[in-house]
């Protein structure tokens, strides 16, 4: 198995654009999570979606960011306007079921310039 | 609601010396128990859970055993390594639809030869 696959690695964009973030769930995981790293704050559950159907959204920062999930296969995150307090390391999660723990991408680190 | 109590940090000790990260859980009912290590620049990796009390969860010479007197699910390890260099995190899930993870604050962990 790949594992959660995330795109891009590294995303560098200006203040006032918007960023798209990917993720690829492992195949046959049901839930899957979106988190935000950070130095000051940790790391931070944005959403998370169970059979595709966003469950808690209560930790997206603003109506900027946005994320969907139109299959069980992949998901996007949005950051539309982007400003430099995004900048941050953007983690995608999946799992069976939340009692067997999570398998996490690699990653996309986001700079807002 | 469920939340996760870490040590705090850093944390530094020489090569071979003994380990403990202390951590301990407010939650009802009897969730899983896990802990995940994060290298640099990467993302989080399940190191070891525990379902139930009184269950030893272990991996790579790392072990935590699920104290439900305590609520506790502290991490040990005998001999630290330099490779063991990494942040900490500990979390606790349930199991079933709509369920996730909630996870400590972190601790890093530094070794020096």
């Amino acid at each position: 198995d790949a594992g959660v696959i995330q795109s891009p690695r590294h995303e560098v964009t200006e203040m006032g654009q918007e960023v798209t973030l990917r993720c690829k769930p492992i195949s046959g995981h049901n839930s899957l999570f979106w988190y935000r790293q950070t130095m000051m704050r940790g790391l931070e559950l944005l959403i998370y979606f169970n059979n595709n159907v966003p469950i808690d959204d209560s930790g997206m920062p603003e109506d900027r960011f946005s994320a969907k999930m139109p299959n069980a296969s992949f998901s996007t995150l949005k950051i539309q306007p982007s400003e430099p307090r995004d900048s941050a390391v953007y983690f995608c999660a999946s799992s069976l079921e939340g009692g067997y723990g999570y398998t996490f991408g690699s990653g996309t680190r986001l700079t807002v310039v | 609601g469920d939340s996760v109590t870490q040590m705090e940090g850093p944390v530094t000790l020489s090569e071979e010396a003994f380990l403990t990260i202390n951590c301990t859980y407010t939650a009802t009912g009897y969730p899983s128990l896990f802990w995940y290590v994060q290298y640099p620049g990467e993302g989080l990796q399940l190191l070891l859970k525990a379902t139930k009390a009184d269950d030893k969860g272990s991996n790579k010479g790392f072990e935590a055993t699920y104290r439900k007197e305590t609520t506790s699910f502290h991490l040990e390890k005998g001999s630290v390594q330099v490779s063991d260099s990494a942040v900490y995190f500990c979390a606790l899930s349930r199991t079933g639809a709509n369920s996730k993870l909630t996870f400590g604050k972190g601790i890093t962990l530094s070794v020096r030869p």
